[in-house]
């Protein structure tokens, strides 16, 4: 059972575009919502992380926007360079913020020059 | 501060072998999590310590898994009997009491040939 669904399964984006990308989950006792970015051969390393007391946090270039009533959230990555082509995920939990992260299934970015 | 550290990087097994994994936290982190994450999909976690105490257990870790943390600093995942199946990236992550952040190591790809 996918308790958090991701789209698009893969973006292109030219350099300075805007990816967006969304999620959707279904259990309304997740509190925490973070983004990460995986490299190939690498961890996944947390980018930016949100709370459903808050609508939008922006650190840097990247943007998470909720909404509670729709069970949704998405990422958004200003002035996009080729350095961010990666596969991005985002995730879920309850409680403190760590406990038993429940992923989606990740986006893979590409961002041509 | 070296960051998770996971050994062996690569593993390759045949069917029916066991397999031992070792995760080296962050030196100060008091938690440590488990996932597995397969091509194409999002991590998917697997069990969760604090300290030397297994706190949670998911269903994917079938009697075949087992993980120990004994003296609450690093922690070994064992595959036994392994299947095709089994075969995976094995992602360890720790963190602190005081911070929600999860830090992943680099990850253990095993191969069951």
């Amino acid at each position: 059972q996918q308790q958090v669904k991701q789209s698009p399964q893969s973006l292109i984006v030219q350099k300075g575009g805007i990816p967006i990308i969304n999620c959707a989950y279904e259990n309304t006792a997740f509190d925490y919502f973070p983004w990460y970015q995986q490299f190939p051969g690498k961890g996944p390393a947390l980018l930016i992380a949100i709370r459903p007391d808050v609508s939008e946090k922006k650190e840097g270039r990247f943007t998470i926007s909720f909404n509670k009533s729709a069970k949704q959230f998405s990422l958004h990555i200003m002035d996009s360079q080729p350095g961010d082509s990666a596969t991005y995920f985002c995730a879920a939990s309850i409680g403190f913020g760590n406990e038993k992260l429940t992923f989606g299934t990740g986006t893979r970015l590409t961002i041509i020059p | 501060d070296t960051g998770v550290s996971q050994d062996p990087r690569h593993k390759i097994t045949k069917r029916g072998q066991n397999v031992t994994f070792r995760c080296d936290p962050i030196s100060e982190h008091n938690r440590l999590y488990w996932y597995r994450q397969t091509l194409g999909q999002g991590p998917e976690f697997l069990t969760y310590f604090q300290n030397e105490a297994q706190l949670e257990k998911s269903r994917l870790l079938s009697d075949r898994f087992s993980a120990e943390r004994p003296k609450g600093s690093f922690s070994t995942l064992e595959i036994q009997r392994t299947e095709q199946g089994d075969s995976a990236m094995y992602l360890c992550a720790s963190s602190s009491r005081t911070n929600t952040e999860a830090f992943f190591g680099q990850g253990t790809r095993l191969t069951v040939v």
